[in-house]
Formats: structure tokens, C-alpha cells, sequence
């Protein structure tokens, strides 16, 4: 079975622009979340998907987004980028949503701003 | 406010030695704890979970609701236990993991 992919896996913006970053989970999963991942605060959840509906967010800015489409591939979005948004951005898929069920990693999204 | 916390950035043992990763939590309520491991140039990955009980690869855990600890152990650790190990808490329908331990297991 084929993991989570995750594209781009690196990316470089300047400030100010916008970037998309893409996830496919894992076959037959229905459930994706996506995490922040810094060396100052850790891994911090930004939110997850099911079923292409939003069931859970963190404590980000509004200018972080997501959306899930048909197939439960997930993109989220962050607008006018700051160069705190660098950050490797990971997504992970379940087969049932929630917490509670192993999730699985993908590679990751480095994100640069400058 | 929900936290964890692992107090330990680094953690440095000789092969064949006990290992202990600490891991804390503050949480009002009863709490759901994983811990998960990251080799080197691998994907971040479930350990294991207090609720199933189980032994991973040699590793243990139990839940300390007393002194709100969720310990990762092994009686003898072996060079290929050399990892990122965060501990996880259940926070209502997210995960918050803490900043998380590298383990350093030298021959």
C-alpha cells in the first residue's frame, strides 16, 4: 500500500505571496490532518478533514486553510506569508477520524519564506 | 491548559543500557497518551498507545495519573532504537505532542 505523498516537498516564497501545499492519504483513508512543525514550538495541529468537511482546527491565524475534495486528497492554503510560516508542514491520514486511531505521517512540505 | 512536556531534549545511552524518555502532562479529565517515533530519514510514526497496553520493539509505557507521567522505557536499548521519540496527548479531538526527545544509543 502506498504512505501519505506530500507535494511539494520543498518550497521556497517571499513574503506577502500565498502557497498550496497538496496531500494524498493513504488509500481508503478518509480522514486528513495537518501539522506545523517548528523547532521553536514543536508540532502544533492545524486541522483536520473527513469526509470533506472540516471537523477540527487549531490556534492558527485565518490565513491558514484547508479543504478536502471527492477522492480525500487535502491542500491547504496560507496566505500572506510570514517568515514565521516556515515551517515543515505534515500531513497525516486515518482510516477513522479522531485522535484515537494511528495516524500516518507524510514525508513533509518544507517551507521557506524570505 | 493542556500540556506536555518532555523535559529531556537529548538523551545519550550506551547499547545494552536502560533508557527512560520522561514525558509530563497537564490535563484536566482522563487522558489519552501515545508516544511516537521518528527515525532518521523515515516518517514520523505511532510507538504506541497507553490504552492498548502493549510492548513495542522492547518499549513500555504506563500511564501515571498520580504523578501525570507517561514514562517510555526499555531494559536494554540497541543501536537501532536511535530516534526522535515525542509523547502525544489527547486534547478533545486533536493531538498535542510535546517538543519531543532524541535518543542517541552508542555501541
Amino acid at each position: 500500500k502506498a504512505g501519505v505523498t506530500q507535494t511539494p516537498r520543498y518550497l521556497i516564497k517571499t513574503r506577502g505571496q500565498q502557497v498550496t501545499l497538496s496531500c494524498s492519504p493513504i488509500s481508503g483513508h478518509r480522514s486528513v490532518s495537518w501539522y506545523q512543525q517548528t523547532p521553536g514550538q514543536g508540532l502544533q495541529f492545524l486541522f483536520e478533514y473527513f469526509s470533506e468537511t472540516q471537523r477540527n482546527k487549531g490556534n492558527f491565524p485565518g490565513r491558514f486553510s484547508g479543504r478536502q475534495f471527492s477522492n480525500s486528497r487535502s491542500e491547504m492554503n496560507v496566505s500572506t506569508l510570514e517568515l514565521g510560516d516556515s515551517a515543515l508542514y505534515l500531513c497525516a491520514s486515518s482510516l477513522i477520524p479522531g485522535p484515537s486511531y494511528e495516524q500516518y505521517f507524510g514525508p513533509g512540505t518544507r517551507l521557506t519564506v524570505t | 491548559a493542556q500540556r506536555v512536556t518532555q523535559p529531556e531534549k537529548l538523551l545519550s545511552v550506551f547499547k545494552g543500557a536502560p533508557v527512560e524518555l520522561k514525558c509530563n502532562y497537564s490535563y484536566s479529565g482522563s487522558p489519552e497518551l501515545f508516544w511516537y517515533v521518528q527515525y532518521s530519514r523515515q516518517r514520523l510514526q505511532l510507538l504506541l498507545r497507553h490504552i492498548s497496553r502493549e510492548s513495542i520493539k522492547g518499549f513500555t509505557a504506563d500511564l501515571n495519573k498520580g504523578e501525570t507521567s507517561f514514562h517510555l522505557k526499555k531494559p536494554f536499548a540497541q543501536e537501532e532504537d536511535s530516534a526522535m521519540y515525542y509523547c502525544a496527548l489527547k486534547d478533545t479531538d486533536k493531538l498535542i505532542f510535546g517538543t519531543g526527545t532524541r535518543l542517541q544509543v552508542f555501541p
